[in-house]
């Protein structure tokens, strides 16, 4: 059975870091697609990133250079290292497994962590 | 950049059908994903690539496309099928940009 447990969200200062963890089983992270997308209280769907199989990453614009998505294959694990955060970054993160092929969607669904950006 | 364009809500009654749109200027060259989330509750893929249903999807639930436009029908509406939908796709091949719609409030009333 595929799971998906997110860890690492919290209230953190403006300008401040946070690492995002998702954990998973029932599957290895290194032989799939792995998305985080993102939900502010109240509204819908962002996507922020994505990491291929062969390890090449997309960002969007609204985070690029200030978040990274990366993998460990020994935990099975894929995280989201968030910097210079700022309070629109707020929202709820979901960890992803997607389509094992290029420009693919979400197929499984974390339950997501809370990240709240505020002073 | 690429957007999505789903109506803000749709009402059906009970046993009726619902039809969701998403119109986009890029979709004939694009998958369209599709997915429903309740209250409280994480996303659940409903159909991938326009057109395809996962295990454990019923058939009432079935999308479609033709041109610019997508459509996800829930046939026998149920009262577990409100909640809100959203599209999904990338804004062009090779430079993965996942783009959702802004969603579709679905009331089975």
């Amino acid at each position: 059975e595929v799971q998906l447990v997110e860890s690492g969200g919290g209230l953190v200062q403006p300008g401040g870091s946070l690492r995002l963890s998702c954990a998973a089983s029932g599957f290895s992270v290194s032989d799939n697609y792995m998305s985080w997308v993102r939900q502010a209280p109240g509204k819908g769907l962002e996507w922020v990133s994505v990491i291929y199989t062969y390890g090449r990453t997309f960002s969007a614009d609204s985070v690029e250079g200030r978040f990274t998505i990366s993998r460990d294959s020994s935990r099975n694990t894929v995280f989201l290292q968030m910097h210079s955060l700022r309070a629109e970054d707020s929202a709820t993160y979901y960890c992803t497994r997607d389509f094992n092929w290029n420009d693919a969607g979400p197929a499984y669904w974390g339950q997501g962590a809370l990240v709240t950006v505020s002073s | 950049s690429y957007e999505l364009t789903q109506p803000p809500s749709v009402s059906v009654s009970p046993g009726q059908t619902a039809r969701i749109t998403c119109s986009g200027d890029a979709l004939p060259k694009r998958n369209l994903y599709w997915y429903h989330q309740k209250s409280g509750q994480a996303p659940v893929l409903l159909i991938y690539d326009d057109s395809k249903r996962p295990s454990g999807i019923p058939e009432r639930v079935s999308g479609s496309s033709s041109g610019t436009m997508a459509t996800l029908t829930i046939s026998g509406a149920q009262e577990e099928d409100e909640g809100d939908y959203y599209c999904y796709t990338t804004d062009s091949t090779g430079n993965h940009r996942g783009v959702f719609g802004a969603g579709t409030k679905v009331t089975v009333l």
